[in-house]
């Protein structure tokens, strides 16, 4: 079973430019999770996806950020403009569902450094 | 509201064991779990616990969990060096969905 892809797995902008992150879930999970994880801290939840609806995008500084989840597969993470303290590791994770205790399956993360 | 804490950093020889401690604050978690990362990799789940247990055991890692303290540790028996990653602890809270909520991360070293 292929695992969570993401892509590019780097990304080096400076700032007030924007990037996009990519992220493609394993087949048939319907919950997908973009997670932001800042050097030496742990994951935070910025946005979870229920096929294509937002569930929780209270974390989310959405003056800047944006996520879409078309046809509920795919999903695409955007930062415009960009901030140095927006540097982190992007991980995206997918679960059959958005209950308790389905088990999230995360991608390798996508590395942006912000100049 | 949500808070998880550890320790940096534990180093430990090859053959002991490990123990990694994590606080948590929210007294409505339902699940607590394990992650591993390893350099330049995603996070994989090693175990998990629902919260009204107190020990489980899964071939070299047991979690024990005290509710009242609200702490969780997970011993890694008979370490081995591919054990070298950071650990970090989770928690789910009821009618948080499956959202979950990170602890540090603690770096754990086993040197030869």
């Amino acid at each position: 079973e292929a695992g969570v892809a993401q892509s590019p797995r780097y990304k080096i902008i400076e700032k007030r430019q924007s990037v996009a992150f990519w992220c493609n879930p394993i087949s048939g999970h319907a919950t997908l999770y973009w997670y932001q994880q800042i050097l030496g801290q742990g994951p935070k939840l910025l946005i979870q996806f229920q096929n294509n609806g937002v569930v929780d995008d209270s974390q989310l500084p959405k003056d800047r950020f944006s996520a879409e989840r078309l046809k509920g597969v795919d999903s695409t993470l955007k930062i415009q403009p960009a901030k140095l303290e927006d540097s982190a590791v992007y991980l995206c994770a997918s679960s059959l569902a958005g209950k308790f205790m389905y088990e999230q399956y995360f991608g390798p993360g996508t590395r942006l450094t912000v100049t | 509201g949500e808070d998880v804490e550890q320790s940096l950093f534990l180093s430990v020889r090859e053959g002991d064991s490990s123990v990694i401690n994590c606080t948590y604050t929210d007294s409505s978690s339902t699940y607590l779990y394990w992650y591993k990362q390893e350099p330049g990799a995603g996070l994989q789940l090693l175990t998990y616990i629902f919260s009204n247990m107190d020990m489980k055991q899964d071939q070299r890692l047991t979690v024990l969990l005290n509710k009242k303290d609200k702490h969780l540790s997970l011993r890694i028996a008979d370490t081995q060096t591919g054990d070298s990653a950071i650990y970090f602890c989770a928690e789910s809270i009821k009618g948080g969905g499956n959202k979950l909520t990170f602890g540090t991360g603690t770096q754990l070293k086993v040197e030869l």
